[in-house]
């Protein structure tokens, strides 16, 4: 199972930062939080990742909580490009990648 | 740099019939993960290959699924006597498998396989 909690659904308007909300409680120390987007049916597309500090590059920033039990994705300028299903991801010890439902996330114009 | 490439993009089948998908990972990942998604759901494990070994399946339906990973070729998923419950996106990822726990995976586009 997942070991995350996302909001189903979020509308952000176009031009303006899109955070989006993830929370991870039972994260342990060696976990990394990842973030993936789909775009309709698309493969996922990976965004970002960190592990304690925050993270920031061409696509996105990544604020984790210094407890690490939470971290919000910015988008700082959403377009209509942006409109997908994203997903908080928490690295499980097995290596593989469990997803969760995600949030989508709509762009409006 | 090509990316992940599955084929074929989309796959019709019979009740009853063979599915054979392909995944070429990126070049020089030795590591192929699938996926399954099911209309208006997540996407949810299959199984972890590396070549000629499989990692994990334990999302692996028990019967009628299998997958390999030669050392020549592309990662096949197989599903024989297909079932209409079978329908769904097929996707595939790949990684270099540095030995951290920070790598990430590069998906394929998919196959949509639907089962008449």
């Amino acid at each position: 199972d997942a070991k995350t909690t996302q909001p189903t659904s979020m509308d952000c308007a176009e031009g303006r930062a899109a955070n989006l909300p993830c929370n991870h409680s039972t994260i342990s120390g060696n976990e990394y939080v990842y973030w993936y987007r789909q775009i309709h049916s698309q493969g996922p597309q990976y965004i970002i990742h960190g592990l304690k500090n925050n993270e920031t590059n061409e696509m996105a920033s990544l604020i984790i909580t210094e407890d690490r039990k939470s971290s919000t994705l910015i988008l700082p300028h959403a377009t209509l490009r942006d409109t997908a299903v994203y997903y908080c991801i928490v690295r499980d010890r097995d290596d593989k990648i469990i997803f969760g439902k995600g949030t989508r996330l709509h762009i409006l114009p | 740099n090509a990316g992940v490439m599955q084929n074929p993009r989309h796959l019709v089948r019979r009740r009853g019939q063979e599915a054979r998908l392909r995944c070429s990972p990126m070049k020089g990942h030795s590591h192929v993960y699938w996926y399954r998604q099911l209309p208006e759901e997540g996407l949810k494990f299959m199984v972890y290959l590396q070549k000629e070994n499989i990692i994990d399946e334990s999302g692996m339906p028990k019967e009628r699924f299998s997958a390999e990973f030669p050392k020549e070729g592309p990662s096949i998923l197989r599903i024989q006597q297909v079932v209409r419950g079978d329908s769904a996106a097929y996707f595939c990822a790949s990684s270099p498998f540095t030995g951290a726990l920070n790598e990430k995976l590069f998906f394929g586009s998919g196959t949509q396989l639907s089962v008449l």
